[in-house]
């Protein structure tokens, strides 16, 4: 069975800081990988996906991923942070062979002025 | 273009009491999913399925049924609500290319008292 950790249900960064949110993934076989953001009181939208094309994904609002098999990470970066991205961000597994989608807990960003 | 609409938005049930939480999506996915949102503890699979006609258990199954009336609709019920049943709602829908993400419905908010 596959499964996500994500380190950290809490990040705080400066308005203009580096945004670093960690995910870790287990998978018996070659996983998809996604991350969600949920804004308050909303469901979740797709930020990027990585589906074995490339292993740098570019997603919106300048966020993207890298997925590192060697680390079997995924981790979620946006080089400046800005007011609107506080949010609860979330990464999830798929195998490639099933529609099984699993969730991580959930990383809870703040953004400070 | 409506995508996953829940109902109801909200919900309060006391204890021992049944109803069923009602997700149609209308961009023709073949996967639905629901799954209970809990603080710490991100989304959590409680169902899926595939296609329609068939279904199957998720991480935390326990206390719920649900039936693909349709490829549009996806319902999840509660036979007896139990207050460990308060929780967040949400249904979602992918098309059977497992390149696709997942779209959510906003969620239904139930209170079990």
């Amino acid at each position: 069975a596959q499964s996500v950790t994500q380190l950290g249900s809490h990040v705080s960064v400066s308005e203009g800081a580096l945004v670093l949110l960690r995910c870790n993934y287990s998978s018996s076989v070659p996983p998809y990988l996604f991350w969600y953001v949920q804004y308050p009181n909303q469901g979740l939208q797709l930020l990027l996906k990585y589906t074995s094309a490339a292993t740098l994904v570019k997603g919106i609002n300048g966020f993207e991923a890298e997925f590192k098999k060697s680390e079997t990470s995924f981790h979620l970066t946006k080089p400046s942070a800005h007011m609107s991205d506080a949010a609860e961000y979330f990464c999830a597994v798929s195998p490639y062979n099933n529609n099984d989608m699993r969730f991580g807990a959930g990383t809870r960003l703040t953004v400070k002025p | 273009n409506a995508g996953v609409t829940q109902t109801p938005k909200f919900q309060v049930l006391k204890t021992g009491q049944s109803m069923t939480l009602q997700c149609a999506q209308d961009m023709n996915h073949n996967s639905m999913y629901w799954y209970r949102q809990d603080p710490g503890m991100g989304l959590r699979l409680i169902y899926y399925s595939a296609s329609e006609g068939t279904t199957d258990k998720g991480e935390v199954p326990n206390g719920y049924n649900v039936s693909r009336l349709n490829k549009r609709e996806f319902s999840l019920r509660l036979e007896s609500a139990a207050p460990s049943q308060t929780s967040v709602y949400f249904c979602a829908s992918s098309s059977r290319d497992r390149n696709t993400e997942a779209f959510f419905g906003q969620g239904t908010r139930l209170t079990v008292v």
